[in-house]
């Protein structure tokens, strides 16, 4: 089924631990996104690609990398994880790109639940 | 600073027809997106605005007057599967994607 694929869909982790999001999309968007959603607020992008080999800081990077080797892959890292990282991670694309935006809808991935204890 | 306005919760009657706000105040404008999200799930495309006026997909339907600042998504004939929450969502002139915090929509029997 095409779509976007995310791993693991929940994880439980100690504070300190490194910990790598998957996300692989099989659409050949040229844009990926990774968001964050807590409750009480909007999605908050947290980094972005327009096109493989690029990458953007979003509107909370601090503490997350990310990296796009290839069109298909797009891995959200927490180099050392912190309890207010504890979250629903959303990883998305699109088709076309502009700026962190896009001009076309977003295809999100079913999610990665995170706790950090 | 760029700010989207719903309110949180909505309920509404199953078979009736429910109307939810998003108010925006953002750097410049691009579209106004509409986005479904059951709980426990992703959110999924409704619509997207970038014009004035009412557009129409089904039981649902999406407007927008860009000089108020202003869209609402209508739902018609609800059924239990409504049950969601209703994220509106605008593109600012840098092509960022401004999100509210969510409409969460109620449907009793």
């Amino acid at each position: 089924i095409a779509g976007i694929t995310q791993a693991p869909t929940s994880q439980i982790l100690a504070a300190g631990r490194r910990m790598t999001l998957r996300c692989t999309q099989d659409m050949r968007h040229n844009a990926m996104y990774w968001y964050r959603q807590d409750l009480g607020l909007g999605l908050r992008l947290i980094h972005y690609s327009n096109t493989a080999g690029t990458t953007g800081k979003g509107e909370v990077p601090d503490g997350y990398s990310v990296s796009r080797a290839n069109t298909d892959d797009f891995p959200l890292t927490l180099a050392s994880a912190v309890p207010s990282q504890t979250s629903v991670y959303f990883c998305a694309s699109s088709d076309g790109g502009g700026g962190q935006g896009h001009t076309g809808e977003l295809f999100f991935g079913e999610g990665s639940r995170l706790t950090v204890l | 600073g760029q700010n989207i306005d719903q309110p949180t919760e909505m309920t509404a009657t199953e078979g009736a027809i429910v109307q939810i706000n998003c108010t925006y105040q953002t750097s410049g404008f691009n579209g106004l997106f509409w986005y479904q999200q059951h709980a426990g799930e992703a959110p999924t495309f409704l619509s997207y605005n970038v014009l004035d006026g009412l557009e129409e997909k089904g039981r649902f339907s999406s407007f927008l007057s860009r000089s108020k600042g202003y869209s609402y998504l209508l739902l018609k004939e609800l059924q239990m599967k409504d049950s969601a929450s209703y994220l509106c969502a605008v593109l600012d002139s840098n092509y960022q994607l401004i999100w509210g915090a969510g409409t969460k929509l109620i449907i009793k029997p």
